[in-house]
């Protein structure tokens, strides 16, 4: 099975501090992606990856960066914390596949809360 | 990408059928359709994926009409266990897809 791995399930930063979030996958993706969630928004992309150190910006990119060195791991930084930045943050990734569409498997999530 | 619309709440009762729809109106040709689930803190898990009629797999099956405009996410005999929030997706073939979902659709499944 797939596994994308979250390194802190839940955080409690300070306003101002630099935040790192960790993902691993061991299936040899391509493509990883970090969402954050918040109720009644659903999911919403941050960036995504489609190569090693390569990135794009999704839909709320503001507020945070992406580091992709090694194929399996894909790390979100938030440079300057915020409490508007509380929330949880899923790590996903997926092959790239020529035949089909896109399958993501996506991390157990983080939760931060910035105080 | 095409951008999909759901509704944001549905109720049902176990034992029913619930049908699920997506709207996606400027859906490429070779857009895929897939669903997701997604139960409280915990990240989504695949359902079904499809491009055209009718997928089925043990848990759902997919209906894609021809025109593609729309796809409905169909639960037979749903159970308590099927509360959740399910999302659809619509992405091209291939990779490096910017890969956006919508807001959701809660389902509530009571006794």
């Amino acid at each position: 099975d797939v596994k994308v791995t979250q390194s802190s399930r839940y955080l409690v930063k300070r306003t101002g501090e630099k935040v790192f979030l960790e993902c691993v996958q061991d299936m040899d993706h391509e493509n990883m992606f970090w969402y954050r969630q918040d109720p009644g928004l659903g999911l919403r992309l941050i960036y995504f990856s489609y190569d090693v150190k390569m990135k794009e910006k999704g839909d709320i990119p503001e507020g945070y960066s992406v580091s992709r060195e090694k194929k399996e791991r894909f790390s979100l930084i938030l440079e300057s914390a915020s409490t508007n930045q509380t929330s949880m943050y899923l790590c996903a990734s997926s092959a790239q596949q020529g035949a089909g569409g896109n399958t993501i498997y996506f991390g157990e999530g983080s939760w931060l809360t910035v105080v | 990408l095409a951008k999909t619309t759901q509704p944001i709440s549905m109720d049902s009762y176990e034992g029913q059928e619930v049908n699920i729809t997506c709207s996606h109106n400027n859906i490429a040709t070779n857009d895929y359709i897939t669903w997701y689930q997604q139960f409280p803190s915990q990240g989504p898990r695949f359902i079904i994926q499809g491009y055209k009629t009718k997928v089925t797999n043990e848990v759902a099956s997919l209906f894609i009409p021809a025109d593609r405009k729309s796809s409905t996410l169909s639960l037979p005999r749903v159970s308590l266990s099927d509360t959740a929030v399910y999302y659809c997706l619509a992405s091209k073939r291939g990779g490096g897809n910017k890969l956006t979902f919508g807001t959701g659709t809660q389902l509530k499944v009571e006794l």
